[in-house]
């Protein structure tokens, strides 16, 4: 298995701004991702955290909205931009080798 | 997005009894995933199911892929208080450069 670690585990945002999320994981794995869970809802792929290149979005998630880094095999970021309420969410990464996915502790974020 | 319907929504039963929750998808998955998820906290991998018919236990939890590879459920065997939470499924279709799609979750209440 492997332990995921992100920061920070919480906040709260003014909307218009942008908040950086990372995720650090304590051994190589081949993919990250990144997913979001709306309160009481359940969790959403946001995108692939792709290492040295451009991540994979899914459909409704956009790159100037949400960009992405992985610079390497074990560090990612997520950035939430120009934070509006909405955007209250959980955010999580995960990361896994081959087709076992586990999972940071979340950022809860709360926008106002 | 494709998502796994997942049934119940909520269940609440009695310590000590048996509970069963099920996954079904009108699309093929490779690999569905069973998750628990306790209040402030991401996801933790129960099971993972690789084959279509596979049977899998972990302690007294119990998940089996599939035979159409269409669907899965897990079984809980004599329920003690720490097995309140919410449980998800999630499937994967390809390897492991796919993400997951989750379903809506189950919400297990054991009552005294």
């Amino acid at each position: 298995s492997a332990v995921i670690s992100q920061k920070p585990s919480r906040d709260i945002c003014q909307r218009g701004t942008s908040l950086t999320i990372q995720c650090q994981v304590d051994s190589q794995v081949t993919m990250m991702f990144w997913y979001r869970q709306q309160p009481g809802q359940s969790l959403t792929l946001i995108a692939t955290a792709n290492q040295g290149s451009e991540a994979t979005y899914e459909s409704g998630f956009v790159i100037d909205k949400f960009p992405i880094s992985r610079p390497n095999l074990t560090f990612s970021t997520l950035t939430v931009s120009n934070m509006s309420p909405e955007d209250s969410s959980i955010y999580l990464c995960s990361g896994g080798l081959n087709t076992e996915a586990f999972f940071g502790q979340g950022t809860r974020l709360t926008v106002v | 997005g494709q998502q796994l319907n997942q049934s119940p929504q909520s269940m609440f039963i009695q310590e000590g009894e048996d509970v069963s929750m099920n996954c079904t998808s009108s699309s093929i998955f490779n690999t569905w995933l069973w998750y628990k998820q306790d209040p402030g906290e991401g996801p933790v991998l129960l099971i993972a199911l690789y084959k279509a018919g596979e049977l899998t236990s972990n302690g007294r939890l119990t998940a089996q892929f599939g035979i159409t590879r269409k669907d899965s459920f897990l079984n809980i065997s004599a329920s003690i208080p720490s097995d309140v939470g919410i449980y998800f499924c999630a499937g994967k279709r390809g390897g492991g450069a796919d993400g997951l799609t989750f379903g809506k979750g189950t919400h297990l209440i054991i009552q005294p």
